[in-house]
């Protein structure tokens, strides 16, 4: 079945690069998402990457995917406070619509 | 765009009680999803519609919890009884079409004592 594997935490010092990474079991993924959820709030879409890439860029935002290792990856240059969140990596099962997602890995910056 | 609306926002109630959670999804979205936020279990998918028919329910937990569309706008979660392990926050979330990102909503933070 489908499975999409996180660590919980990560810890970055201001202004370093978190790099959060994901791991995913369905080969025949079409989609794979990462999410920002921020406390109190509700999951928003940062970015996604269809699996005929290996590569995105989006400002400080990079995804990397490694379709051979099923392993996914988000990094986020000139880590701020404001990027402290709870980090979800998603993957849409071809077969259908839904979206199984990971545990999340929750960031926090240190000064 | 007001996004996808979910109310009540909080709600307290007691075990044994009904509780209806409701959801607006983004007009023009075809596709409707319920999920349940937990520390212990993390983000799980309860159920999902397309075009307001529901395709797979097999997230839901048990006969207590159902869940209807009856049109393209609007939709309901509703648990009877309600019980303590129930509590959770519960995300509704929208697509345009097959293949199109998740939009949720703030979610609905559930209290059962």
């Amino acid at each position: 079945g489908e499975d999409v594997e996180q660590s919980l935490f990560l810890s970055v010092r201001e202004g370093d690069s978190s790099v959060i990474n994901c791991t995913y079991t369905d080969s025949s993924s079409t989609y794979l998402y990462w999410y920002k959820q921020e406390p109190g709030a509700g999951l928003q879409l940062l970015t996604y990457i269809f699996s005929n890439m290996d590569m995105k860029q989006d400002q400080r935002l990079t995804v990397l995917l490694n379709k051979k290792d099923k392993h996914l990856s988000l990094r986020i240059a000139d880590t701020q406070t404001g990027d402290s969140a709870i980090y979800f990596c998603a993957e849409r099962a071809s077969s259908a619509s839904k979206i199984i997602f990971g545990s999340g890995t929750r960031l926090s910056i240190r000064p | 765009d007001a996004g996808v609306i979910q109310s009540p926002r909080h709600e307290v109630t007691e075990m044994g009680q009904e509780v209806t959670l409701r959801c607006k999804p983004i007009s023009g979205h075809n596709s409707l999803f319920w999920y349940r936020q937990t520390m212990m279990r993390g983000l799980e998918l309860l159920i999902y519609f397309n075009n307001n028919v529901p395709i797979d329910d097999s997230g839901m937990p048990e006969d207590r919890f159902s869940a209807k569309m009856p049109n393209a706008s609007f939709s309901t979660l509703k648990i009877q009884p309600s019980e303590p392990r129930d509590s959770a926050v519960y995300f509704c979330a929208s697509i345009l079409k097959q293949g199109s990102p998740l939009h949720f909503g703030n979610g609905t933070r559930l209290t059962v004592t």
